[in-house]
């Protein structure tokens, strides 16, 4: 299985719809963080979380929200999407252990009409 | 100010040269850094990580740190086609409202030309 997985790869929808982009990891890494990446601006942080109970704004958290149901499951939603949160979407998991092992999934590409 | 600044490209180089990208940041107080390569739609790939003040060798690639001009720099030597990708820096926060947050710059999109 792959360390990191995020559901769904790609997304079409239209503007006002909820959608959910789901990531899983299988490394016990406490840290996971949710990247948007549109062309020339790097990765840019929406939310990062800790643990179950220690979520965090990021750079961009406007328009978005997060739930961690679990140490392993770290989900962002778009309650009501808009055109500009058309982006590629990454999720990442960071170790804990001072060591910084660090993960990354594929990316969701999210396409709002 | 930039949480974490990159030198603008596109940078090109020739087949052999070496490529060098900097980047600098905002937290003193920073303790991890790292730099990826990321290739069109796919996802960042960890190719350098620094901690300590000096440079860090891994194959043809250098990472350097200097903790008092907060920056970092990648040097990639004998630069292959193959290389050319985007080039991203990042560092952790250490502390504050910045304690684990990794920071991404903007990427140098770096060419190798035959």
């Amino acid at each position: 299985d792959a360390d990191v997985t995020q559901t769904p790869r790609n997304r079409i929808t239209k503007t006002g719809k909820r959608i959910m982009l789901e990531c899983s990891q299988t490394k016990g890494h406490d840290r996971m963080y949710w990247y948007r990446q549109d062309p020339g601006l790097g990765l840019r942080l929406i939310y990062y979380s800790f643990d179950v109970k220690d979520i965090n704004k990021g750079e961009i958290s406007d328009g978005y929200s997060v739930s961690r149901q679990a140490q392993a499951k770290f989900s962002l939603s778009l309650e009501s999407a808009i055109p500009n949160q058309t982006a590629l979407y990454f999720c990442a998991t960071i170790s804990g252990r001072g060591d910084n092992e660090q993960f990354f999934g594929p990316g969701t590409r999210l396409t709002v009409l | 100010q930039k949480e974490v600044e990159q030198n603008s490209g596109p940078l090109s180089v020739p087949e052999g040269a070496i490529a060098s990208l900097n980047c600098t940041y905002s937290d003193r107080g920073s303790q991890s850094f790292f730099w990826y390569r990321q290739y069109s739609g796919k996802s960042p790939e960890l190719i350098m990580s620094i901690y300590s003040n000096g440079d860090k060798e891994d194959g043809r690639f250098t990472a350097q740190l200097n903790k008092a001009s907060q920056y970092v720099s990648l040097l990639i030597r004998d630069s292959q086609p193959s290389d050319s990708a985007t080039y991203l820096c990042a560092v952790i926060g250490a502390g504050g409202t910045s304690y684990g947050k990794l920071t991404f710059g903007q990427g140098t999109i770096l060419t190798v030309h035959p």
